[in-house]
């Protein structure tokens, strides 16, 4: 079995670029969320994919923006970078969304660093 | 207000003693779950316990425990016979049922456990 896997696993931009950041669920699952973690603190919910609609979003700006494929992997794109988005940014699949006792697999993160 | 709050920044254990760490929360969702996630330097979040609002015993996976007390709205994580390994962040999460929340999960801080040899 196959767990998420992101990449790259670090990024350097610069201010005012967009990135682009890669996500494969894990096998059998339909759903991906993305998370924002800064550091020092917990990770906050940006949006959730499912079946390649979004279906749930967080109180992020409309520059952070999502694809989920037919084979359920997906992206995250920001556009406009600010120094404020560095962050390690998480996703993580789950096969039965919007069940109460559904755990989220995650993936090792992308480390975004914005100069 | 926070929903979820971890009050203990770090915590120190020696090796094979017991740990317990704090997470209360805050909602009026009678229907909801919570969760501890472990995060070792590699970055990624390990799923260690689940606990359900209606479950009447408390939850434990191995060597991890939750001490739920509901009336008090606290769901603290208790790691016997602490091993080096354990040294990593951990994290609680809740998952709240009503107002289109059930897709999200919301962490606390989280803690920074630290085991010695």
């Amino acid at each position: 079995e196959t767990g998420v896997t992101q990449s790259p696993t670090h990024l350097i931009k610069t201010r005012g670029q967009q990135v682009t950041l890669r996500c494969s669920s894990q096998s059998g699952h339909n759903t991906v969320s993305w998370y924002q973690q800064a550091l020092g603190q917990g990770p906050q919910f940006i949006f959730q994919y499912y079946r390649e609609e979004e279906n749930g979003r967080g109180n992020f700006p409309p520059r952070f923006s999502g694809l989920q494929f037919p084979n359920y992997s997906s992206e995250l794109n920001v556009n406009a970078l600010e120094l404020d988005d560095s962050a390690l940014y998480l996703c993580a699949s789950s096969a039965r969304p919007g069940q109460i006792n559904e755990k989220l697999f995650f993936g090792s993160g992308t480390q975004l660093s914005v100069l | 207000a926070q929903k979820i709050t971890q009050t203990q920044p770090g915590m120190f254990v020696q090796e094979k003693e017991a740990v317990t760490l704090d997470c209360t929360y805050d909602t009026s969702d009678p229907s909801y779950g919570l969760f501890w996630y472990k995060q070792p330097s590699s970055g990624e979040m390990i799923f260690l316990i689940y606990q359900g609002s209606y479950d009447q015993q408390n939850a434990t996976e191995g060597r991890y425990s939750l001490n739920f007390q509901k009336a008090r709205k606290s769901a603290n994580l208790v790691i016997s016979a602490s091993q080096l390994g354990d040294s990593a962040m951990y994290f609680c999460a809740m998952r709240e049922a009503q107002g289109g929340s059930n897709y999200k999960l919301t962490f606390g801080k989280g803690t920074l456990l630290t085991v010695n040899p």
